[in-house]
């Protein structure tokens, strides 16, 4: 089965500053990997995936993020948050078989931007 | 606005009580899920449908169960409610393997 590692629970950032949120994922065959935002009491919303090609995703509001297979990570970045990127991110992995797969997802980590 | 609709919003349970919650989602979707949200546990799969007509056990499924009444429409139900099932319930949907979910806004569920 697979897993994620979210590594930190809390990151705090100044405004403008770039920040990164790290994801590791655990499994023995390919994988899909997602990042959602989840802003306060709201659901969980898309931000990018990485399907296949192109290492290097790129997402709404600014985010992008690396796979690197030989690390088994997916980490999350935005070269200068803004105040409204303070939410809870969450990292999710699948495995492409069947028309159900579905989603294992992190323990997610709080992004806080402060002025 | 096309989506998934989830109701109620909120909830108060006594233990023991049973209830229903609603999901419906529009897009024409073949798969969907149920979601519980604990603090510090992110999501956790409680059951799952990947077509009208089937439904499957995710990775918390005990207390609870599922009806896919049609395409449109996936319910979880509470038999006997417990306080460990106090959460934040989130159902989500998706057309096919390769896309990611669209979820629904969720209900908090309190069981005192």
């Amino acid at each position: 089965a697979q897993s994620v590692t979210q590594l930190d629970s809390q990151v705090p950032v100044f405004e403008e500053a770039p920040v990164e949120l790290r994801c590791n994922y655990s499994s023995s065959v390919s994988v899909y990997l997602f990042w959602y935002v989840q802003y306060p009491n709201q659901g969980l919303q898309l931000l990018l995936k990485y399907l296949s090609g192109s290492t290097l995703v790129k997402g709404i509001n600014g985010f992008e993020a690396e796979f690197n297979k030989s690390q088994t990570s997916f980490h999350l970045r935005k070269p200068s948050v803004h105040i409204s990127d303070t939410a809870e991110y969450f990292c999710a992995v699948s495995v492409p078989t069947g028309t159900a797969s579905k989603l294992t997802f992190g323990t997610g980590t709080r992004l806080q931007v402060t002025l | 606005n096309a989506g998934v609709t989830q109701t109620p919003k909120f909830q108060v349970l006594k233990t023991g009580q049973s209830m229903t919650l609603q999901c419906a989602q529009d897009m024409n979707h073949n798969s969907m899920y149920w979601y519980r949200q604990d603090p510090g546990m992110g999501l956790r799969l409680i059951y799952y449908s990947a077509s009208e007509g089937t439904t499957d056990k995710g990775e918390v499924p005990n207390g609870y169960n599922v009806s896919r009444l049609n395409k449109r429409e996936f319910s979880l139900r509470l038999e006997s409610a417990a306080p460990s099932q106090t959460s934040v319930y989130f159902c989500a949907s998706k057309p096919g393997a390769n896309y990611g979910y669209t979820f629904g806004s969720g209900t908090r569920l309190t069981v005192v």
